[in-house]
C-alpha cells in the first residue's frame, strides 16, 4: 500500500554509467517532483511535473533526463554520472498545481553512490 | 530569489524541555508553509502545516506560527520526547515549487 515508491533503493555505480530511477504514486495526485539531498541533507528542487508535463527544470544538467508517460509515474535518467551526482534522490507528489497549498508526500529515497 | 533561511542548525534539548525552530522566507507571494520531520535514513514527512490566512496552528505537541509581515514562522515542541530526535526542514510555497529551508537538527537527550 506505499504511496509513493521509489526504486532501486541503492545504486552503486561507476563513473560514466548510465542509471535510471523509477517513481510511482498510487494517491491520484496530479503532480511529481525530483529532489536532491546532498551530504549535508540539503532538499533542492530538480524537476517538476504536473499531468506528465514539465513545469519546472531548475538549472539541472542535461545528463538528468526525467520522463513521465502518466501522471502516476516520473523516472529519472542520469547519463554520464559524475561523483558529484552522489545524494540522495527523493520522488515526492502533491495534490493540485505544483506549489500549491497542499503538502508533498515523499518517496523513500534512493542512495546514488558513483564511485 | 526564493530563499528560506532556517535556525539553528542544531539544537539539543533534554527530554520535557521544548524546542523551537525559525525560518524566514524572501518571497512575499508564499502563502503555504509546511514543516516535514526526516528520521535517519528515512523520508521527510509532513507534521505541521500552516497556510497565510492562519497565524498559529497547533497539533498536540506541536505547534506553528506564522508572521507574514515579518516574514517569519516558527516550530514549537513541546514536552519533547527522545522519538523527536530527528531532522526538521522548514518550506515555504514558491513557484511551481517548495523552497526548503536547510534543516535543523534537534537532538533530545534522555
Amino acid at each position: 500500500d506505499t504511496a509513493v515508491s521509489q526504486t532501486p533503493k541503492y545504486l552503486v555505480t561507476q563513473m560514466g554509467n548510465d542509471k535510471s530511477i523509477k517513481c510511482e504514486q498510487n494517491l491520484g495526485h496530479d503532480t511529481m517532483y525530483w529532489y536532491k539531498q546532498d551530504s549535508k541533507k540539503f532538499l533542492k528542487i530538480m524537476f517538476s511535473y504536473n499531468n506528465k508535463e514539465l513545469i519546472i527544470n531548475e538549472t539541472v544538467p542535461n545528463r538528468f533526463s526525467p520522463k513521465s508517460p502518466d501522471k502516476a509515474h516520473l523516472n529519472l535518467h542520469i547519463n554520464s554520472l559524475e561523483l558529484g551526482d552522489s545524494a540522495v534522490y527523493f520522488c515526492a507528489s502533491s495534490r493540485g498545481y505544483p506549489g500549491g497549498d497542499y503538502g508533498y508526500t515523499f518517496g523513500s529515497g534512493t542512495r546514488l553512490t558513483v564511485v | 530569489g526564493e530563499n528560506v533561511e532556517q535556525h539553528p542548525s542544531t539544537l539539543s534539548v533534554q527530554e520535557g524541555d521544548s524546542a523551537v525552530i525559525k525560518c524566514t522566507y524572501s518571497d512575499s507571494a508564499s502563502n503555504y508553509f509546511p514543516w516535514y520531520k526526516q528520521e535517519l535514513g528515512k523520508r521527510p514527512q509532513l507534521i505541521i502545516d500552516i497556510r497565510s490566512n492562519v497565524g498559529e496552528k497547533k497539533d498536540q505537541r506541536i505547534a506553528v506560527t506564522l508572521n507574514k509581515t515579518a516574514k517569519h514562522f516558527s516550530l514549537h515542541i513541546t514536552e519533547t520526547q527522545p522519538e523527536d530526535s530527528a531532522v526538521y526542514f522548514c518550506a515555504a510555497s514558491g513557484t511551481y515549487k517548495y523552497i526548503f529551508g536547510t534543516g535543523t537538527r534537534l537532538k533530545v537527550l534522555a
